[in-house]
């Protein structure tokens, strides 16, 4: 399977446990997206990479929340002491550097905060 | 107010209906406009896009852009009940990077 991998599928955590998620791109991918979506809510921006380069950060984003892609491959968005207004699914997008700027979506992280 | 505003339905219709879906928005500064469907527990996936203002044509779909209006949509023809989904529209533009802003999305129904 060639398409972006997110793992894992599915976490259940206690509130104040830190959490982590990867995503693995499409490998000719460089830029890849971090979103957040709760029900009935479209995907919201959290942050961008371009090859390892993390180049733009929502306001959204408090600073228990911090996003790597160390070599430009992987990423990893880390929760620290989680909330349960952090349950939501999170997910991972890459893009072609040229053309178009579609979005290839990974199937999504659930977070779930207890 | 949201940069991009789409009506959340849900929106129920029989087989056959021709379905119309649409958002505006305030960022005179987009240039990409796309429409994404997102089946339940699966992420979105790429439906249609345009380029600046005008029409798209891709079989039973499609899109157009009015920028004058900051106006766009998405026609569904003939729809079947495996439409049935998430349609969620998207824009951005060069000068944000490509960062895609969505908005709600619209819940789709298409009865057999």
């Amino acid at each position: 399977d060639t398409g972006v991998s997110q793992n894992p599928r599915h976490k259940i955590t206690k509130r104040g446990q830190n959490v982590t998620f990867r995503c693995d791109p499409i490998s000719e991918h460089n830029r890849l997206y971090w979103y957040r979506q709760t029900l009935g809510q479209g995907p919201e921006f959290l942050t961008y990479f371009q090859n390892e380069a993390q180049l733009e950060k929502s306001r959204l984003l408090s600073d228990r929340f911090s996003a790597e892609r160390p070599k430009g491959s992987f990423s990893t968005l880390e929760i620290q002491r989680t909330e349960q207004g952090d349950s939501a699914m999170y997910l991972c997008a890459s893009s072609q550097p040229t053309g178009t700027g579609e979005l290839f979506f990974g199937e999504g992280s659930r977070l779930t905060v207890l | 107010q949201k940069e991009v505003e789409q009506d959340p339905g849900p929106l129920s219709v029989p087989e056959g209906a021709i379905v119309s879906l649409n958002c505006t928005y305030s960022n005179s500064a987009f240039q990409y406009f796309m429409w994404y469907r997102q089946y339940s527990r699966k992420g979105p996936e790429l439906l249609m896009y345009t380029y600046s203002s005008g029409n798209k044509e891709d079989g039973r779909f499609t899109a157009q852009v009015d920028k004058s209006s900051k106006y766009i949509s998405l026609f569904i023809r003939d729809s079947q009940p495996s439409d049935s989904a998430t349609y969620l529209c998207a824009m951005s533009h060069h000068t944000g990077g490509f960062k895609t802003i969505f908005g709600a999305g619209t819940r789709l129904f298409v009865k057999a």
